[in-house]
């Protein structure tokens, strides 16, 4: 199994800085990639779905960056809130598999203190 | 709108008991449907996922298995649970194509 990284692990952060994190991914055979946030309690929301080189979403004070060459992407919150807090998970999809089959990063998890 | 059900929303079972998780989709016609679980410390590992009734594939080979008796309608089984069976277990559902994927609450599974 192709493994898909997530830095930093966890993140604390007080209200109003902007932050980023990382998503590495194998970069061969790329075909997709996913974000969404997971709040405590919730299930897992979509943020963004890219699958060109160079894209970038943008998502109320969220953006995210792609780069299939070098395998990552960044997600970036600009003035971070306490309801930012969350763990954000990407997700890779391999052309060779399908667009079924997402392999999912272990997340970072944020925490915004008010 | 389109909502997924999922339940129930937490499950003790002994070593060797039966399992059965249901998950619906409603407001929507033919949809890809999944099923996750995420072990203590790792990330989401997909179990099965469906494009069709009655259509299954597997992606681990393990101790459980899926079947899709509707359209809708998608359901995780096992016949004996092992104690490595425990964990969080979250169904989701997509349309065709590259599309984000709707998850439902998930069902936290305690095996004693």
């Amino acid at each position: 199994i192709l493994n898909v990284e997530q830095s930093p692990q966890s993140l604390h952060v007080q209200e109003g800085d902007s932050t980023n994190f990382t998503c590495s991914f194998p970069s061969s055979n790329f075909y997709a990639l996913h974000w969404y946030r997971w709040e405590t309690a919730k299930s897992p929301e979509a943020l963004f779905v890219m699958t060109l080189n160079g894209d970038e979403k943008k998502k109320g004070r969220i953006s995210a960056t792609l780069n299939t060459k070098e395998g990552y992407s960044y997600l970036y919150i600009k003035g971070s809130q306490p309801e930012d807090s969350a763990t954000y998970l990407c997700a890779w999809i391999d052309m060779n598999t399908g667009f079924q089959k997402l392999v999912f990063g272990t997340g970072t998890r944020l925490l915004v203190s008010p | 709108s389109q909502t997924i059900h999922q339940w129930p929303a937490t499950l003790v079972q002994p070593v060797g008991s039966p399992l059965s998780l249901e998950c619906t989709v409603e407001g929507t016609s033919n949809p890809n449907l999944y099923w996750y679980r995420q072990a203590a410390g790792r990330g989401l590992q997909l179990l099965f996922y469906s494009v069709g009734i009655g259509q299954i594939s597997s992606e681990v080979p393990q101790n459980l298995s899926a079947s899709r008796p509707q359209d809708r309608q998608f359901i995780l089984s096992s016949k004996k649970l092992l104690l490595s069976d425990s964990g969080f277990y979250l169904c989701a559902w997509s349309v065709k194509g590259v599309q984000p994927q709707h998850f439902g609450d998930g069902t936290r599974l305690s095996i004693l």
